[in-house]
């Protein structure tokens, strides 16, 4: 089946800091990828959609100028959290949508990423 | 807009016993429904999905019914094993803009699986 990795798995960085977390799909072509964050003990919330060679659509509450997203090829889309503080401190996770041709296509999702911020 | 939503756990049930964890929805259309398990410490995987009304998805022991008329998707296990101890997810992809498939997740459900 279709592979979405993420990198890296795990970050600590100082608040402050600028933060890239990388998405790649290794088997498949994805134009369009999803951003997702998690908090602890509770469900996933989007953040955002990728989209490859045009700007990434944002949910609303999301700080576009925090979470910067850059998808620039129709394998890898990259989260940048910009100026990271500690409440920024989450698990990351992306996906992307499998081959089309039926009503509703699968997602398959990355490993996550776990940022930490002291 | 699209919502699931699923009992809240945690569950805490004995080796071999009946799971049973609830999943409703509310979409427009006709959604595909899906059941993601979350291992501790890892991201999430498909377990089963369904695509359309009367559907069943079945993987690993794990099985749900996809209800139009109640709306629901519940998950269903005849004897669970230590190793189901996971986070459970109901979700559904519904329409999105642009055309893409926007999933939407249910909250989560804990299940505990003691020896």
């Amino acid at each position: 089946g279709a592979v979405v990795s993420q990198h890296p798995s795990w970050v600590i960085c100082k608040s402050g800091t600028s933060v890239k977390i990388e998405c790649r799909s290794l088997d498949f072509q994805a134009t369009t990828m999803f951003w997702y964050r998690q908090f602890p003990k509770q469900s996933l919330m989007l953040m955002a959609t990728s989209n490859e060679g045009s700007k990434a659509t944002y949910e609303q509450g999301v700080e576009k100028d925090k979470f910067l997203i850059n998808h620039a090829s129709l394998t890898l889309s990259t989260l940048t959290v910009t100026s990271a503080h500690p409440e920024d401190s989450s698990f990351y996770i992306c996906s992307a949508p499998g081959t089309s041709g039926r009503e509703s296509y699968e997602q398959y999702f990355g490993p996550g990423t776990r940022l930490t911020v002291t | 807009g699209d919502s699931v939503t699923q009992m809240e756990g945690p569950v805490t049930l004995s080796e071999e016993a009946f799971l049973t964890i609830n999943c409703t929805y509310t979409a427009t259309g006709y959604p595909s429904l899906f059941w993601y398990v979350q291992y501790p410490g890892e991201g999430l995987q498909l377990l089963l999905k369904a695509t359309k009304a009367d559907d069943k998805g079945s993987n690993k022991g794990f099985e749900a019914t996809y209800r139009k008329e109640t709306t629901s998707f519940h998950l269903e296990k005849g004897s669970v094993q230590v190793s189901d101890s996971a986070v459970y997810f109901c979700a559904l992809s519904g329409a999105g803009s642009g055309g893409y498939q926007k999933v939407t997740f249910g909250t989560g459900t804990k299940l505990q699986v003691i020896p």
